[in-house]
């Protein structure tokens, strides 16, 4: 079975400043992809950033970039030029090619974005 | 406009009263998944399919069944509703392989559910 860890719950930062947010797994498989999603207080879920295991650059989507290390089996989530939108809760999700559809989601970091 | 509905949006209700929260989605995603989310414990799966007539179990289906008689429908029945089940739940589809945006969720908006 597959594990998500977010080891940090809560996160602050102050806007316009970088933040990371930490994610690791726990999977035998080798093709797979990880996920970051947002939760602004709307409750309303949004991706972020998507990853997929076989390619060894790391994503990047405008101020939102991850840092993936396979053998380490972690992936982090950077955050530059915060916003005050950015305050939202983030989980981290895994998904293996293996057994593709069974979806495992970390328990979340709840990141606040100080003016 | 791309999307994907649930409804009801809130539910109160008691328990061993049958009940349904239907899902649709409009953007011809083969992948279809039940999430149900409680404090501290992030999102966990309920039930998920690959397409029509195809569906299987995620980490916490006991309780729960589903069908997926259509490729944009994917309703969530709870035949025997119990307070443990007092949640919020969140419907997701998404594209598959080899698309491009593969597996990338669209959730719908939540579906609040108390059980009494």
């Amino acid at each position: 079975a597959q594990t998500v860890t977010q080891s940090q719950p809560e996160m602050s930062v102050q806007e316009a400043e970088t933040v990371t947010l930490s994610c690791t797994y726990d999977t035998s498989e080798s093709n797979y992809y990880l996920f970051w999603y947002k939760q602004p207080p709307s409750r309303q879920m949004i991706l972020v950033i998507r990853q997929e295991a076989y390619k060894q650059q790391n994503a990047t989507e405008n101020r939102f970039s991850v840092n993936f290390q396979k053998a380490a089996k972690s992936f982090s989530l950077k955050i530059s030029d915060s916003q005050l939108g950015d305050t939202a809760m983030y989980f981290c999700a895994f998904m293996t090619l293996f057994n593709a559809g069974k979806s495992t989601f970390g328990d979340g970091t709840t990141l606040t974005v100080k003016p | 406009e791309a999307q994907v509905t649930q409804n009801p949006r809130y539910l109160i209700t008691v328990t061993g009263k049958k009940l349904t929260v239907t899902c649709s989605q409009n953007m011809n995603h083969e992948y279809m998944s039940w999430y149900r989310q409680d404090p501290g414990l992030g999102l966990r799966q309920i039930y998920y399919s690959m397409n029509v007539e195809v569906t299987d179990k995620g980490d916490v289906p006991e309780g729960y069944k589903v069908s997926r008689k259509e490729k944009r429908n994917f309703p969530l029945i709870l035949e025997s509703p119990s307070p443990n089940q007092t949640s919020l739940y969140f419907c997701a589809s998404s594209p598959t392989d080899p698309s491009p945006s593969s597996y990338e969720q669209y959730f719908g908006p939540g579906t609040r559910l108390t059980v009494t």
